[in-house]
């Protein structure tokens, strides 16, 4: 089994600060690697697909890089609407693995 | 658009089942896999199964192997998850999730998710 493992598990930012989320695989998934995005009392968002591929309706704050092992989602000028928990998640192989979620706080 | 809806989510006793549905609109439904995920109370997400576009793949988590089944009736565009012999660690919101391809891609599309309480 491939285990993600994110990091931090919690922040508190600012408003317009960058915030940096890192994903670490346990062995290399290539670019098999998405980021969602899951409000309170809400279902999960997809953000980035494949590592870094941007979608449609998602800001251009977003934005996602990495491959092999280590990934990371970056937030460029936090916004308030942007208090939520972030998981990352790997497709590559079964059984389908998530990161275990950062929450991020807004001051 | 594409629309996702959970139903048959319940409080039910441990060791009993429960059956799920999620009614997809708004894509072609038989050309895509589809995923149970589901996130216990305060938890994190959980991959439970996925069924591949044709239904004739099946994969589970090894925590519900053996005791649930995804099933899909392409001809009425609904996924289904049975539930059996259920215990209290399954208590969950179970969402069904679209996949982006045919098979192991990133879910582009959620259902809101159907609570399943398992209690006595």
């Amino acid at each position: 089994e491939i285990v993600l493992t994110q990091s931090p598990d919690f922040q508190s930012v600012t408003p317009k600060e960058k915030v940096t989320i890192t994903c670490r695989a346990s062995q290399s998934i290539g670019s098999s690697l998405h980021w969602y995005q899951q409000k309170p009392d809400q279902s999960p968002k997809l953000l980035i697909k494949y590592a870094s591929q941007s979608l449609s309706g998602v800001p251009s704050r977003f934005s996602g890089s990495g491959s092999g092992t280590d990934f990371t989602l970056t937030i460029n000028g936090l916004e308030a609407e942007d208090a939520a928990t972030y998981y990352c998640h790997q497709s590559s192989s079964l059984p389908i693995t998530f990161g275990q979620g950062t929450r991020l706080e807004i001051k | 658009q594409v629309q996702l809806v959970e139903s048959g989510g319940g409080v039910v006793q441990p060791g009993r089942s429960l059956r799920l549905s999620c009614a997809a609109s708004g894509f072609t439904f038989n050309t895509y896999g589809i995923y149970w995920v589901r996130q216990a109370p305060g938890k994190g997400l959980e991959w439970v199964a996925v069924i591949s576009y044709d239904g004739h793949n099946q994969y589970y988590a090894d925590s519900v192997k053996g005791r649930f089944t995804i099933s899909r009736d392409n001809s009425k565009n609904t996924l289904y998850l049975q539930m059996s012999s259920l215990r209290s660690e399954d208590t969950a919101v179970y969402y069904c999730a679209k996949g982006s391809g045919s098979y192991l891609t990133p879910f582009d599309h959620w259902g809101r998710g159907a609570l399943v309480t398992v209690s006595s």
